[in-house]
């Protein structure tokens, strides 16, 4: 059984483009997260989102928004993609941080190459 | 703010000798938590352990062992009689008590075996 989810595995588009990755956990956690890795393998938080509150990265650009249909979902949506946005992107769950007190192992899924064109 | 350096890059060891990676971090916060994650060729992330900042005993699971030593901010692992299976980049990672649970990743170790 997979955990933690990502639809694209790969995804290759032109610059301008609009897309988007799906993730999905099965783990009942309450709390989801996109990271960032770039090319030299730094992996760098973007987001992170429970059913109370968005927390945004400030570096993050606002073409990025992710999108949570309900609590075992947060799709990561990308406008106007550009060359710079080419990374690989992890989605991560865990238990809520307050509920069940901060440190809470992340479970993260297999990541999505993005490249942009 | 925070900040997790591991300062080597690279490593290259023949199977079966140890390897020790480093990890040195600052945090403003009393309350945090250190991470190892793996991230082995294929890409996935692997978690391997985490400490609390109030649990300074050493830890060993098979042939993995960590160190934590709050007197230095260093949260070391060190891997003995190393296999060509341990070839990944590691990660350090911290979180905060006040920074939501968002991991905050050093720059990573890349680990090769050599048999």
């Amino acid at each position: 059984d997979t955990a933690v989810s990502q639809t694209p595995k790969y995804l290759v588009t032109q610059m301008g483009n609009d897309k988007s990755i799906k993730c999905e956990q099965n783990l009942g956690h309450d709390t989801m997260y996109w990271y960032k890795q770039d090319s030299k393998k730094f992996l760098k938080i973007m987001f992170s989102y429970n059913n109370k509150e968005l927390i945004i990265n400030e570096t993050v650009p606002n073409r990025f928004s992710p999108k949570s249909p309900d609590k075992a979902h947060l799709n990561l949506h990308i406008n106007s993609l550009e060359l710079g946005d080419s990374a690989v992107y992890f989605c991560a769950s865990s238990q809520d941080p307050v509920a069940g007190g901060p440190g809470n192992e992340q479970f993260f899924g297999p990541g999505t190459r993005l490249t942009v064109l | 703010a925070q900040k997790v350096t591991q300062a080597q890059t690279e490593i290259s060891v023949v199977e079966k000798e140890d390897v020790t990676l480093d990890c040195v971090y600052e945090t403003r916060d009393t309350t945090y938590y250190l991470f190892w994650y793996k991230q082995p060729p294929s890409g996935e992330l692997v978690f391997l352990i985490r400490r609390n900042s109030f649990d300074e005993q050493n830890e060993i699971s098979g042939r993995y062992s960590w160190n934590f030593q709050k007197s230095t901010s260093s949260f070391n692992f060190t891997i003995t009689a190393s296999q060509v299976v341990d070839s990944a980049v590691y990660f350090c990672a911290l979180s905060e008590e006040t920074g939501a649970n968002n991991l905050f990743f050093g720059t990573g170790t890349r680990l090769t075996v050599i048999p």
